[in-house]
């Protein structure tokens, strides 16, 4: 399974709305989590099955879709959330996207 | 957060060989599925191998199919990803993952640098 992100980079100014979208190369029924990476760290698990946040994360991140459209939304962007974003399947093994880096415009 | 701790890794010639290990003393990572993910330089993150915690299931990769070689020892609580025939397109930080009950890749070790070079 494929899985494209868009777009591969996105400028934006802190308390802005950014949405990030994943789409999958066949169905996936919603087995899809999103991370944020930031440069020289691990990758952190930010959502799992499209839309359940993962505990600590805040309120402001939220994850939709099915199928193979998937999207990422951070509300209000902060200055912590410049970052490197990955959504990854795993309805068959697992396969990770190519990343989306958000920058400040 | 609970941490993960990686072990071994470096500097290889084509054609050689490497074991990297992933061991916990906080978590017990035996009763969890582990995975090893790579990153190669500048690029995007790449699922590499992943274990049942029973040993009963393991899944490779295309790339490293014939080559890598993941496994577990529950008694030492930890996970290992043996590498052979080393390639050039091999060299990135290799990070070990731990699969929670959410099926998300929950906790993570820091990170280990391969570099296949002549």
């Amino acid at each position: 399974i494929q899985m494209t992100q868009s777009p591969s980079t996105l400028s934006a100014s802190v308390g802005d709305r950014v949405t990030i979208t994943c789409r999958a190369s066949q169905s996936i029924s919603g087995w899809l989590a999103w991370y944020q990476q930031k440069p020289g760290k691990a990758p952190k698990l930010l959502i799992y099955q499209a839309s359940v946040l993962q505990g600590g994360v805040p309120s402001r991140f939220s994850g939709s879709g099915y199928g193979t459209e998937y999207t990422l939304t951070i509300d209000s962007l902060q200055p912590d959330d410049f970052a490197t974003y990955y959504c990854q399947q795993y309805n068959v093994r697992w396969t990770f996207g190519q990343g989306t880096k958000v920058e400040i415009k | 957060e609970a941490q993960m701790v990686q072990s071994g890794g470096g500097l290889v010639q084509p054609g050689g060989s490497l074991r990297l290990s992933c061991d916990s003393s906080e978590i017990t990572l035996s009763v969890y599925w582990m995975s090893w993910v790579r990153q190669a330089p500048g690029k995007g993150l790449e699922w590499v191998a992943s274990i049942k915690y029973d040993e009963s299931e393991k899944y490779l990769v295309d790339s490293v199919k014939g080559r890598f070689t993941i496994s577990r020892d529950n008694a030492k609580n930890s996970v290992s990803l043996q590498m052979t025939r080393l390639r050039v397109e091999d060299t990135a930080v290799y990070y070990c993952a731990k699969i929670g009950r959410s099926e998300g890749f929950e906790n993570w070790g820091q990170g280990t640098l391969v570099i296949v070079s002549s």
